[in-house]
């Protein structure tokens, strides 16, 4: 099956600075999530988009759709030591009877020294 | 708040034996869905199913199966376990695309 491409696959940053990564995709999405997991968890939905160009905020996390549909980024803005896990992007091709077969990228590893 | 619940937290198996993974939602969703985690591939769907005794192939669902008898609980089966599962199992249960995960169940087949 398909998959998306995350980059960077690893961050490791200093407690305060901003943070970006992003996904990417040869085919169309109608809709973009991302996730993040903390360790000994299952991912947690942070932001979910729905409209090519969306720019979505959730706190000091902010979200785009790309205009293509074919891409997604997420910034985290002034992060702090409790940002730290996994971040993974996702698709979804359609509504319906496709609700929650999701595409997942390979997911970005986040570390924030104090 | 949704709870997914995983009935095993880590596993260890034999090679050949049969391996079933319970996981249980208490939110009255239809949707259910198991995934797989391995580190540098992200998720990858397993199977999925959106009624009681419905189930539908995701993109690798060579060497599993799954059960679906009541609208809480899917099961994922390794008929004949193999080396090659190894991984971390994550089940879901979803509101539209919204997936809710359990903690998932980290299963290492020897």
């Amino acid at each position: 099956g398909q998959q998306l491409n995350q980059s960077p696959q690893s961050m490791f940053i200093q407690e305060g600075e901003d943070v970006s990564m992003n996904c990417t995709s040869s085919s169309i999405f109608n809709t973009w999530l991302w996730y993040k997991q903390e360790p000994g968890e299952g991912p947690v939905l942070l932001i979910a988009l729905y409209k090519a160009g969306e720019l979505t905020s959730n706190g000091r996390l902010t979200a785009q759709f790309g205009i293509t549909r074919k891409d997604s980024f997420l910034n985290i803005s002034a992060s702090i030591p409790s940002d730290v896990g996994i971040y993974f992007c996702a698709g979804q091709k359609g509504g319906g009877t496709s609700y929650g077969k999701l595409t997942f990228g390979q997911g970005t590893i986040l570390t924030v020294h104090p | 708040d949704v709870k997914v619940t995983q009935s095993s937290r880590y596993l260890v198996k034999r090679t050949g034996e049969k391996v079933f993974l319970e996981c249980v939602q208490d939110m009255d969703h239809e949707n259910m869905f198991w995934y797989r985690q391995d580190p540098g591939l992200g998720l990858r769907l397993i199977y999925f199913s959106y009624d009681v005794k419905m189930k539908e192939k995701g993109d690798i669902p060579e060497g599993y199966s799954v059960s679906r008898e009541k609208k809480e609980r899917f099961s994922l089966i390794l008929e004949s376990a193999s080396t090659n599962q190894t991984s971390m199992y994550l089940c879901a249960s979803s509101i539209d695309e919204k997936l809710f995960f359990g903690s998932g169940t980290q299963l290492s087949v020897l």
